[in-house]
C-alpha cells in the first residue's frame, strides 16, 4: 500500500499570503489529521477530518482551515500568513480516526519570510 | 494544560546500556497511550501503542496510572534506536503529543 502522501514538500510565502496544502491519505483511510510541528512547540493537533466532515478542532486562530474530499484526500489552507506560521505542517491518516493507529506522510516545510 | 510530558529533551546512552525514555501525562479519563519514533530522515511512525501490550525492536512501555506516567524501556540499547521518540495520549477527540526526546546511542 502506498503511504501518506504530502504535497508541496517545501513552499516559501512571504507575510499576508495563503498558502494551500495536500494530503492524500493511505487508501481506504477515512480520516484525515493535521499537524503543525515547530522545534519550540513540538506537534500540535490542527484538527481532523472524517467523511468529509471535521470532527475535531485543535487550539489554532480561524486563520487555519480545512477541507476533505470525497475520496478521502484533505486540503489544509493557511490565510495571512505570519512568521510564527513557519513549520512542518504534518498530515497522518488512520481507517476511522478516534484511537486507530496514525500513519505520517513526510510533512510540508512551510518558510514565511 | 498540557497533557503529555516529555522531561527530557536530549538522552545519550552507550551501546548496550538499559535506557529508559520518561513520559507523564494528564487525563482523567481512560488514557490511550502510543509511542511514536522519528529516525533520520524518516517520517513519524508509531513504535508502539499500550493497549497491544506487544515489544516491539525491544521497547516496552507499561502503563502506571497511579504515576500517570507510561515510560519507554529497552535492557539493551543498540546504535540503531537513535532517533527521536514521542510519547502520545489519545482522549478519543485527539492526540496529544509531547515535545519529544532525542536519543542517541554512543557507540
Amino acid at each position: 500500500k502506498a503511504g501518506v502522501t504530502q504535497t508541496p514538500r517545501y513552499l516559501i510565502k512571504t507575510r499576508g499570503q495563503q498558502v494551500t496544502l495536500s494530503c492524500s491519505p493511505i487508501s481506504g483511510h477515512r480520516s484525515v489529521s493535521w499537524y503543525q510541528q515547530t522545534p519550540g512547540q513540538g506537534l500540535q493537533f490542527l484538527f481532523e477530518y472524517f467523511s468529509e466532515t471535521q470532527r475535531n478542532k485543535g487550539n489554532f486562530p480561524g486563520r487555519f482551515s480545512g477541507r476533505q474530499f470525497s475520496n478521502s484526500r484533505s486540503e489544509m489552507n493557511v490565510s495571512t500568513l505570519e512568521l510564527g506560521d513557519s513549520a512542518l505542517y504534518l498530515c497522518a491518516s488512520s481507517w476511522a480516526g478516534r484511537t486507530d493507529t496514525q500513519y505520517f506522510g513526510p510533512g510540508t516545510r512551510l518558510t514565511v519570510l | 494544560a498540557q497533557r503529555v510530558t516529555q522531561p527530557e529533551k536530549l538522552l545519550s546512552v552507550f551501546k548496550g546500556a538499559p535506557v529508559e525514555l520518561k513520559c507523564n501525562y494528564s487525563y482523567s479519563g481512560s488514557p490511550e497511550l502510543f509511542w511514536y519514533v522519528q529516525y533520520s530522515r524518516q517520517r513519524l511512525q508509531l513504535l508502539l501503542r499500550h493497549i497491544s501490550r506487544e515489544s516491539i525492536k525491544g521497547f516496552t512501555a507499561d502503563l502506571n496510572k497511579g504515576e500517570t506516567s507510561f515510560h519507554l524501556k529497552k535492557p539493551f540499547a543498540q546504535e540503531e534506536d537513535s532517533a527521536m521518540y514521542y510519547c502520545a495520549l489519545n482522549t478519543g477527540n485527539q492526540f496529544y503529543f509531547g515535545t519529544g526526546t532525542s536519543l542517541t546511542v554512543i557507540p
